[in-house]
């Protein structure tokens, strides 16, 4: 069936890095896509989205990328803090409720 | 803006009693709420879908005899546990979507049970 998943279970970054966690879909119709971020006993928190009539949306410190050709999405983390060690869930709104993958777990090495 | 909340926070009770876990949406109205549980290093995992003013709608393997929702209000939902075990220990998490079509899940901070 139609899925959202995430390419690497764990990243671990340089603190101060770039970090990139990928995610693929696979429902085609799909037009409109969320990143959120889960801190370790903390419900998930929206940090950026995109819709499918852009390539590319920047935030404060994050870029989401969408290759609609190949359904893949990305998120980018610029200079990567302790404090974005998460993880890092893509959700795709073409279904709803949302259908969360495992997600990426991100560690930031001091 | 967008903000949810959940209360209690975390709840430790005895097996075989029952507990109510609150989902509100502050500053929003909410037609449509979601609870979710998620067990440790694991997904979230859909439970039901939780409309104002109609029943809730359950994914498979989860019993609505024993997971209770009510969507009294734009703004309120309710889960309830019942007759609680130490199986149902988990964190439970809520979500809901806005009245105007908007897309976005906003999620409450969870809700930690602890079944003895």
């Amino acid at each position: 069936g139609e899925s959202v998943g995430l390419h690497l279970p764990t990243l671990s970054v340089q603190e101060g890095d770039n970090s990139i966690i990928n995610c693929a879909y696979s429902n085609s119709a799909s037009d409109y896509f969320i990143w959120y971020k889960q801190e370790s006993g903390k419900g998930p928190q929206f940090i950026i989205d995109i819709r499918s009539n852009m390539d590319k949306r920047q935030g404060q410190r994050v870029t989401v990328l969408l290759n609609k050709t190949v359904k893949h999405l990305s998120l980018q983390i610029a200079a990567t803090q302790p404090g974005d060690s998460a993880v890092y869930f893509c959700a795709d709104t073409g279904n709803t409720p949302l259908v969360f993958g495992k997600g990426t777990r991100l560690s930031v090495i001091a | 803006g967008a903000v949810v909340s959940q209360h209690p926070s975390r709840v430790i009770c005895k097996s075989g009693t029952s507990v109510k876990i609150e989902c509100r949406s502050l500053d929003f109205q909410a037609t449509t709420m979601f609870w979710y549980r998620q067990f440790p290093k694991k997904s979230l995992m859909l439970m039901a879908t939780s409309n104002e003013g109609s029943k809730a709608t359950y994914e498979q393997g989860v019993e609505k005899d024993k997971f209770l929702i009510n969507h009294a209000s734009l703004t309120l939902s309710t889960l309830t546990v019942t007759s609680a075990h130490p199986e149902d220990s988990s964190f439970y998490i809520c979500s809901a979507m806005g009245t105007s079509g908007q897309e976005t899940q906003y999620f409450g901070p969870g809700t930690r049970l602890l079944v003895l």
